[in-house]
Formats: structure tokens, sequence, C-alpha cells
């Protein structure tokens, strides 16, 4: 089974500060996925990665960045936190797009 | 672009048949996928349609006509367990393009 593993279930952080989101895969897959999920919204998608070093922006990449140093590692960085950033951010991985994704459990980020 | 529609909920008693649906518009059809979200959790992959007619898997199916731009879940013989978010999702090349998602609740 493939196992998506993001680093924190539950992070409180404040207005300014830069904050690190971790996810790791464990079935070498090519391709990485970084989505927030707000009621009513559904999944945005903010960036992707379809190979180390690689990214592609998303629907809405403004205030974030990412980074793929590692085949099963994907960050997610915001560089100045601020409270519109509070959501729930979820990580994904897939081998190619017809195959389905995987998740990671999520991170609900509070920023205060 | 692409747009995606689903009901945003929709009510079901236990041991009957519920059908989410879901339309779409988008420029260059590659595939729609459909995920389970339960309340707090991950989604979790149900299905794929990328050509015409339906797909039964246990007491989940899904169907798909690309000429109407329409697809449907279908759940039978509904658990409380069932009770979740339904989210379709269309393929664009390596990624996903999500509707809002469909909250069932299902009543004993």
């Amino acid at each position: 089974d493939v196992k998506v593993t993001q680093s924190s279930r539950y992070l409180v952080k404040r207005t300014g500060e830069k904050v690190f989101l971790e996810c790791v895969q464990d079935m070498d897959h090519e391709n990485m996925f970084w989505y927030r999920q707000d009621p009513g919204l559904g999944l945005r998608l903010i960036y992707f990665s379809y190979d180390v070093k690689m990214k592609e922006k998303g629907d809405i990449p403004e205030g974030y960045s990412v980074s793929r140093e590692k085949k099963e590692r994907f960050s997610l960085i915001l560089e100045s936190a601020s409270t519109n950033q509070t959501s729930m951010y979820l990580c994904a991985s897939s081998l190619t797009g017809n195959q389905p994704q995987h998740f990671g459990d999520g991170t609900r980020l509070s920023i205060l | 672009g692409q747009n995606i529609d689903q009901p945003t909920e929709m009510t079901a008693t236990e041991g009957a048949i519920v059908q989410i649906n879901c339309t779409y518009q988008t420029s260059g059809f590659n595939g729609l996928f459909w995920y389970q979200q339960h309340a707090g959790e991950a989604p979790t992959f149900l299905s794929y349609n990328v050509l015409d007619g339906l797909e039964e898997k246990g007491r989940f199916s899904s169907f798909l006509s690309r000429s109407k731009g329409y697809s449907y879940l279908l759940l039978k013989e509904l658990q409380m367990k069932d009770s979740a978010s339904y989210l379709c999702a269309l393929r664009d090349t390596d990624k996903l393009i999500f509707g809002t998602g469909t909250r069932l609740q299902v009543f004993p």
C-alpha cells in the first residue's frame, strides 16, 4: 500500500512566521501535489511536481513556495504566514496522471 | 478551462440507493475520478472513468457520458459508514481539478 506521510497533524503558527510543511511518500511516485481544502471551496491545487527539482504552479500559488530535493519528499513553504492561510493542507502523490492520487492525512494549520 | 458542478448535500436512508451527479465542462477530456472523504480524513480513491459506460465495483458504480459532460456515482445498499463527502475530479494531464464535493448523510 502507498503511504503518504505528512509531518504534522495539527500546527499553530503566528503571522509573519516562515512555515514548513513536509510530505514523504514511499512508493517511488513521480508526481507530488500540495492542496488546501476550505469549506465550500473544495480541494484547490497550490503546487505540484512531476520530478525532482521540478515544480509547477497550481491554481493558488501566491504566498507559497515548494521544494523537491529528493523524489520521495515534497515540502510546502509559507514564506510569511498570514491568517488567510489558515486551512487544511493535503499532500498527495501519483505514479502517472491516469493513476489515482494517494493522499496524506492532512495538516490542519492555524495562523494566529 | 474546466468547470465541475456537484450538488452540495444529499441525504438518504440506510439500505437505499443514492446517485450523486457530476457535470463538467472541459476543453479536452482525459478522465474522471471519484474520491470518498470522511470528515477529518484524507480522500480515498473510488473509481476512474475514461470511456463511456458503467464501471461496477462492489456496492459502488460510476458512470460516464463524455458527450453529455456527465458522470454519476451510484451507491447501493447504503450503510451508515457511507456518510461522507464524495469528490468528483477531472484529470488534466498529470493533475486533477476537483469539484467542491457532495456531502452525503445516511440516516437509519
